[in-house]
């Protein structure tokens, strides 16, 4: 059974940084686009970041360009995403999601159970 | 990158028909026919429902449907089931590089 598994996430102070792990299992990991979603307590879903299968091309939401670094590594079947600067407004639930389009991003088949940041002094 | 708009809420009986909207520009689902929908339970991971629009991924009910007129995608339900009680978010395509959801719809089944 396809699985995904975050980790990493935790209290750290505003301004301070943080490294998200994704273990991918069960599929072809480097067949697929990855991202990261995140959930705000008691608030919507919002893409935050994401990475073609080869980490040619990447692209981030305007909210964490700058701050946030999304990368990969084949090898080891792992999605990561290091946040620096992190704000009171990053506190959420961070999904790893699996990408099953081949030619477009936007098709999330599988979702890990989500890492939880908060940010707060 | 302005969030989609859907409906904060609808609600239908059981064996009724919804339909959740989904607003965007002319740059995101005016411009693809590439919506997806997600289904999230309270304390649950999303769950992938309609993809590329219309399209199901095998496993999910022939119930659930979905459309597209100009820059609105629509989620439609029917023969609504209490099991269908849940969030609902559209996801669209913005070029690449961008995705867009949507602010969520919470669907109460009377």
């Amino acid at each position: 059974e396809v699985q995904l598994v975050e980790s990493g996430g935790g209290l750290v102070q505003p301004g301070r940084s943080l490294r998200l792990s994704c273990a991918a299992s069960d599929f072809t990991f480097d067949d697929y686009p990855m991202h990261w979603v995140r959930q705000a307590p008691g608030k919507g879903l919002e893409w935050v970041s994401g990475i073609s299968w080869n980490s040619n091309t990447i692209g981030y939401a305007d909210s964490v360009r700058g701050r946030f670094t999304i990368s990969r590594d084949n090898a080891k079947n792992s999605l990561y995403l290091q946040m620096n600067s992190l704000r009171p407004e990053d506190t959420a639930l961070y999904y790893c999601a699996k990408d099953s389009s081949t030619w477009y991003w936007g098709r999330f088949d599988c979702w890990g159970q989500g890492t939880l940041v908060t940010v707060s002094s | 990158q302005s969030a989609l708009t859907q409906p904060a809420s609808v609600s239908g009986s059981p064996g009724q028909s919804i339909t959740i909207s989904c607003t965007g520009t002319s740059s995101d689902v005016g411009s693809y026919n590439l919506v997806s929908w997600y289904q999230q339970h309270p304390g649950k991971a999303p769950k992938l429902m309609i993809y590329e629009g219309n399209k199901r991924p095998s496993g999910v009910s022939t119930r659930f449907s979905g459309s597209k007129s100009g820059n609105t995608a629509s989620l439609t339900i029917s023969g609504l089931q209490a099991e269908d009680e849940a969030d609902y978010y559209c996801c669209s395509y913005a070029g690449i590089t961008t995705l867009i959801f949507g602010g969520g719809t919470k669907l109460t089944v009377l």
